[in-house]
């Protein structure tokens, strides 16, 4: 078993979907969980991180975090062409040293 | 503030050789991390470097070593290439404080696309 899991897709929407990503994880010990959003042939840039369970929103997207289930979802509302590329979740137990990622999932956002 | 730069942009190697891939940190960061990352994958960790020493390391091999310079920029070396070594290398930088927060938020800059033939 893996120890990030994530539905790699592709995941295709109308524009103003709402759109819900996913990660299971087997470690326990991660505290750190991150959203980073990648666009083809670039870096991928951070969306959103959460320390421990609970929710966190910022504008369009909200986090979700559940340790007990080792689960975490980021929902994207209203969703938008500029929005299609792919959603990687990655977790970390410490400073940020090793940060574990999921394969990444391909969104496309149809106008 | 400038952000992470890395260099080349795209590189083409045979079996056997050696590459020095080149990442320039941002402003005010002293550790950098770096990552493969295979088509369709996401990013693994290699190594990280904390001001100028190794703190932390992957499941890489020993072919794959780093630098860190006092300026804080990075050098990620692999030795005896191989076809499996094909990948986007992704370096990121952060600002780690001492005794510091425990979360870091890393800079990814734009990689380095590695082909082996």
């Amino acid at each position: 078993q893996k120890e990030v899991e994530q539905d790699p897709g592709p995941l295709s929407v109308p524009e103003g979907a709402i759109v819900s990503l996913n990660c299971t994880y087997s470690n326990s010990a991660f505290q750190y969980f991150m959203w980073y959003r990648q666009y083809s042939r670039k870096g991928p840039e951070l969306l959103m991180y959460t320390y421990s369970s609970g929710n966190k929103e910022d504008g369009r997207f909200t986090a979700q975090v559940d340790k007990s289930s080792k689960y975490i979802s980021l929902f994207i509302r209203d969703s938008q062409p500029s929005d299609s590329a792919t959603y990687l979740c990655a977790m970390s137990n410490n400073y940020g040293q090793n940060f574990v990622f999921g394969p990444g999932t391909r969104l496309s956002v149809l106008p | 503030e400038t952000g992470v730069t890395q260099s080349p942009t795209h590189l083409i190697k045979t079996r056997g050789q050696q590459v020095t891939l080149r990442c320039s940190s941002q402003s005010g960061h002293n550790t950098v991390s770096w990552y493969q990352q295979a088509l369709g994958q996401g990013p693994q960790f290699i190594f990280q470097y904390y001001r100028e020493e190794e703190n932390g390391r992957g499941n890489f091999p020993p072919r794959f070593s780093g630098l860190q310079f006092p300026n804080y920029s990075s050098e990620l070396n692999v030795n005896a290439l191989e076809l499996d070594d094909s990948a986007l290398y992704l370096c990121a930088s952060s600002m780690r404080l001492a005794g510091g927060f425990p979360y870091n938020e890393q800079f990814f800059g734009p990689g380095t696309r590695l082909t082996v033939l």
